[in-house]
């Protein structure tokens, strides 16, 4: 599957390091969203993004700073990070109705296939 | 804030039984509840997803029901396959943003 693609599939950092992880995706969709999967908290929601606006930052540290230049490319840009950092990054992209439409704003979300993160 | 439990965390059974993993929400406004499929090392797939407006969905050897009134939603897989072995995440999702809000996942077992 392409719909959603994420790059770099494994990265190994230092907690000084800056790196990013980009997230592309081919379905036309108008929502992107960044979740982290760790064994404590399976799926844990980061940000969302709307129409390219971001609409949720669900209490994440500074440390990661998103950025949606586009409604198809994602990024989340790291930097000093910490060792409980690592986890499975996750992008995902929705197609979000227009309010409304009156059908509600719910639909499938698409999963990328992740960024495994280590943070050293 | 939404609130998702899910239960079991982990569920075994044999080939051929059934399996259940049960949700329980705490936002009255959400009104879509999908269910996620994520096989060892593999992204979560959508596999089953109601909204508030149905009361029960099904697809082959999968479905799902709901109770609004509890606020509670169920996945219901019937003759149940070892390729069925993966983490079932529930989530349930309002109309604020199109943000969801997921259980902690079900590790399901189904030995051959």
């Amino acid at each position: 599957e392409t719909g959603v693609t994420q790059t770099p599939r494994h990265l190994v950092m230092g907690m000084t390091n800056k790196k990013s992880l980009k997230c592309e995706q081919h379905l036309g969709h108008n929502a992107m969203y960044w979740y982290k999967q760790s064994a404590k908290k399976p799926l844990e929601l980061m940000f969302v993004y709307n129409f390219k606006e971001q609409t949720e930052n669900n209490s994440v540290p500074s440390r990661f700073s998103p950025e949606c230049p586009n409604s198809s490319h994602l990024f989340l840009h790291l930097h000093t990070l910490q060792p409980e950092d690592s986890a499975l990054y996750l992008c995902a992209s929705s197609q979000q109705q227009l309010a409304g439409a009156g059908l509600g704003s719910y639909n499938e979300q698409f999963f990328g296939p992740g960024t495994r993160l280590t943070v050293l | 804030g939404e609130n998702v439990e899910q239960h079991p965390s982990t569920l075994s059974v044999q080939e051929g039984d059934s399996a259940v993993i049960k949700c329980t929400y705490s936002d009255s406004a959400s009104n879509y509840f999908p269910w996620y499929k994520q096989e060892l090392g593999k992204r979560p797939q959508l596999i089953i997803d109601i909204r508030s407006n149905v009361g029960e969905k099904k697809d082959q050897r999968i479905a799902v029901t709901l109770n609004k009134t509890a606020k509670h939603f169920s996945l219901h897989i019937t003759e149940t396959q070892p390729e069925d072995s993966a983490v079932y995440f529930c989530a349930a999702r309002g109309t604020n943003a199109g943000k969801s809000t997921f259980g902690d996942g079900t590790t399901l077992t189904v030995k051959p």
